[in-house]
């Protein structure tokens, strides 16, 4: 099956820095997602982007689907940014599923 | 307007119990998915269904069941629960074009631990 792959596993940023982490995958993909996980368990959807680049905000994400990676960009980070990051791609075999990447834990510190 | 609400948010189970944890979306979605989290092992696909009547097997489909007999509902069972069982357990929505997905909502997740 498709390998997902995210790094760095673990981040401990100063308030205020900026920080890229990526996501590698193994297959064609019809659709790709970043999603934050806060530290009190709730997941949100930060953006959806088979490829290209979005912007929203203080974040943004590029996804280069022929080279099977995206990169999620966080400028300026505060505290709040603080939690769990994953990626998750549709595979073009079977748009049904889902399938998570094992996350990128972030820590802001003051 | 709730977006996905699950229940319970907990519970303990011993070994061997059944239970049945619910999920309801107010969003009209098609898609409903049910995922666990273990620690490191990010978000795996148990279950998922993609309209009213219909499921299909993820990742990890064994030692539970699913129905979805309203498109508003979608419930995972577990009839006899084992200790490996103990994890978060997330439900999910969504609505598709066919081609892409939009509107993926989580609920709130249902921790569960089986003694």
């Amino acid at each position: 099956g498709i390998q997902v792959e995210q790094s760095p596993p673990d981040l401990i940023l100063q308030e205020g820095a900026n920080s890229t982490l990526r996501c590698n995958f193994s297959d064609s993909v019809n659709n790709l997602q970043w999603f934050h996980q806060n530290p009190w368990g709730q997941l949100i959807n930060l953006f959806y982007i088979p490829s290209g680049t979005k912007q929203n905000g203080r974040l943004s994400a590029t996804t280069v689907a022929t080279e099977r990676y995206s990169l999620l960009y966080i400028s300026s980070s505060q505290t709040t940014d603080s939690g769990v990051y994953f990626c998750a791609v549709v595979l073009k075999t079977s748009y049904d599923k889902v399938i998570f990447g094992p996350g990128t834990s972030l820590s802001v510190i003051p | 307007n709730a977006g996905v609400t699950q229940t319970p948010k907990f519970r303990v189970l011993k070994t061997g119990q059944s239970m049945t944890l619910l999920c309801a979306q107010d969003m009209n979605h098609e898609y409903m998915y049910w995922y666990r989290q273990d620690p490191g092992m990010g978000l795996r696909l148990i279950h998922y269904s993609v309209g009213e009547g219909t499921t299909a097997k993820g990742e990890v489909p064994d030692g539970y069941n699913v129905s979805r007999l309203k498109k508003q509902n979608f419930l995972l069972g577990l009839e006899s629960a084992a200790p490996s069982q103990t994890s978060v357990y997330f439900c999910a929505s969504s609505y598709s074009n066919r081609r892409t997905y939009y509107g993926y909502t989580f609920g709130s997740g249902t921790r569960l631990t089986v003694v």
